[in-house]
């Protein structure tokens, strides 16, 4: 089993609609919660950083993590079609090296 | 945000040449940077961890003498590919740390390596 669980996709949503994406993990030492973007043939752009549970939100993005069912969430509202890309979670313990998820590839539909 | 720059973006040469990436913080003093790579629709590997002025550590099953990293300086690493062949063809991308460790890493945009 691996360290940390998200779906791969692809996920595919109408413009305007939430998007919710998930990751799951069982290293209940893991601390910190990181959301990146990351466009083809590109590096990954952080988006989010969460430390500890709770909600963090960033203009049409929210973060949201519950340590006690180790899971985590990205929404995005009013998805647009610039927002298709692939989304990866990351996280950590207080060690500084990430555990990465598979990404999901995410698709806005005009 | 913080501004890591990688140069170059993409690269192409023949079998049994060796390849130098450049990774730079310009914005910011990276004590820390790190070295990646990625196969198509897959996450990230990390290859490395490099630190100032100290030697890189490599992760499990990496080369140390075929991926050579330098960490010469607050604001830049390298990473060279030596005698380069096709299976080493890949992504690769760098990242740094702003401040203390607990600060997320920021990336690179990633060098397209082909090798012929």
């Amino acid at each position: 089993q691996k360290e940390v669980e998200q779906d791969p996709g692809p996920l595919s949503v109408p413009e305007g609609a939430i998007v919710s994406l998930n990751c799951t993990y069982s290293n209940s030492a893991f601390q910190y919660f990181m959301w990146y973007r990351q466009y083809s043939r590109k590096g990954p752009e952080l988006l989010m950083y969460t430390y500890s549970s709770g909600n963090k939100e960033d203009g049409r993005f929210t973060a949201q993590v519950d340590k006690s069912s180790k899971y985590i969430s990205l929404f995005i509202r009013d998805s647009q079609p610039s927002d298709s890309a692939t989304y990866l979670c990351a996280m950590s313990d207080s060690n500084y090296q990430l555990i990465w998820g598979a990404g999901t590839k995410l698709i806005i539909k005009p | 945000g913080a501004v890591v720059s990688q140069h170059p973006s993409w690269v192409i040469c023949k079998s049994g040449t060796s390849v130098k990436i450049e990774c730079r913080s310009l914005d910011f003093q990276a004590t820390t940077m790190f070295w990646y790579r990625q196969f198509p629709k897959q996450s990230l590997m990390l290859m490395a961890t490099s630190n100032e002025g100290s030697k890189a550590t490599y992760e499990q099953g990496v080369e140390k003498d075929k991926f050579l990293i330098n960490h010469a300086s607050l604001t830049l690493s390298t990473l060279t590919v030596t005698s380069a062949h096709p299976e080493d063809s890949s992504f690769y991308i760098c990242s740094a740390i702003r401040g203390p460790s607990n600060q997320p890493q920021h990336f690179g945009d990633g060098t397209r390596l082909s090798i012929l």
